[in-house]
């Protein structure tokens, strides 16, 4: 069955320093991979998307991704964090044998110190 | 393109009650999603249409929980005789091929 790891319950950084989330998954083919944002209260707005292609992918506010096949892993990077990043997020993987529904990690929490 | 809404935001029921939730999609998308949220979870599927057509349902949506999409439109996710255990942000998402978007979400507290 299609899962998602994110191994980091709660990330606190300084603003200013860099970032990365990891994310594992467990697919059989693959992969649709996916990086939500949830700011308290709301919904998730997409951060990126990998399909095909280059395995370093770009996103809105700064944020990357890199696929790596061999280790199972889509992690999220961004090099300078701003207080604004504070948020959840969700690593995610689109189930292509079941209608895409999305599959989520249980989600990392970032805190950003001023 | 004004996004996925959805109303109400945010609902406070008492145990027992029926609550429905109303959302409408990006206009051109023809697939669409409802998720549950809980406190400090990923969102989880519950349903999913294609068009007006219910084609697949997880087992978390219980017979308490029903869903439509009349004209392939708007969707309302409707919960017969809430209990304490549904409360949690239910998400809508709509998606024309492989990548969803989500609304807003509505916060269903049940007392």
């Amino acid at each position: 069955a299609q899962s998602v790891t994110q191994p980091d319950i709660h990330i606190t950084v300084s603003e200013g320093a860099s970032l990365e989330l990891r994310c594992n998954y467990s697919y059989g083919a693959t992969p649709y991979l996916f990086w939500y944002v949830q700011s308290p209260g709301q919904g998730l707005q997409l951060l990126l998307k990998y399909f095909s292609g280059d395995t370093l992918v770009q996103g809105i506010k700064g944020f990357e991704a890199e696929f790596k096949r061999s280790q199972s892993s889509f992690n999220l990077r961004k090099p300078s964090v701003h207080w604004s990043d504070a948020a959840e997020y969700f690593c995610a993987v689109v189930s292509k044998t079941s209608y895409d529904k999305v599959i989520f990690g249980p989600g990392t929490s970032l805190s950003v110190i001023p | 393109d004004t996004g996925v809404s959805q109303d109400p935001r945010h609902k406070i029921t008492k145990r027992g009650q029926n609550v429905t939730f109303r959302c409408d999609p990006i206009s051109e998308h023809n697939r669409l999603y409802w998720y549950r949220q809980t406190l400090g979870q990923g969102p989880e599927f519950l349903t999913y249409f294609q068009n007006e057509a219910q084609l697949e349902k997880s087992r978390l949506l219980s017979d308490r929980f029903s869903a439509e999409r009349p004209k392939g439109s708007f969707s309302t996710l409707e919960i017969q005789r809430t209990e304490q255990g549904d409360s949690a942000m239910y998400l809508c998402a709509s998606s024309s091929w492989d990548t969803q978007y989500f609304g807003p979400g509505t916060r269903l507290t049940v007392l």
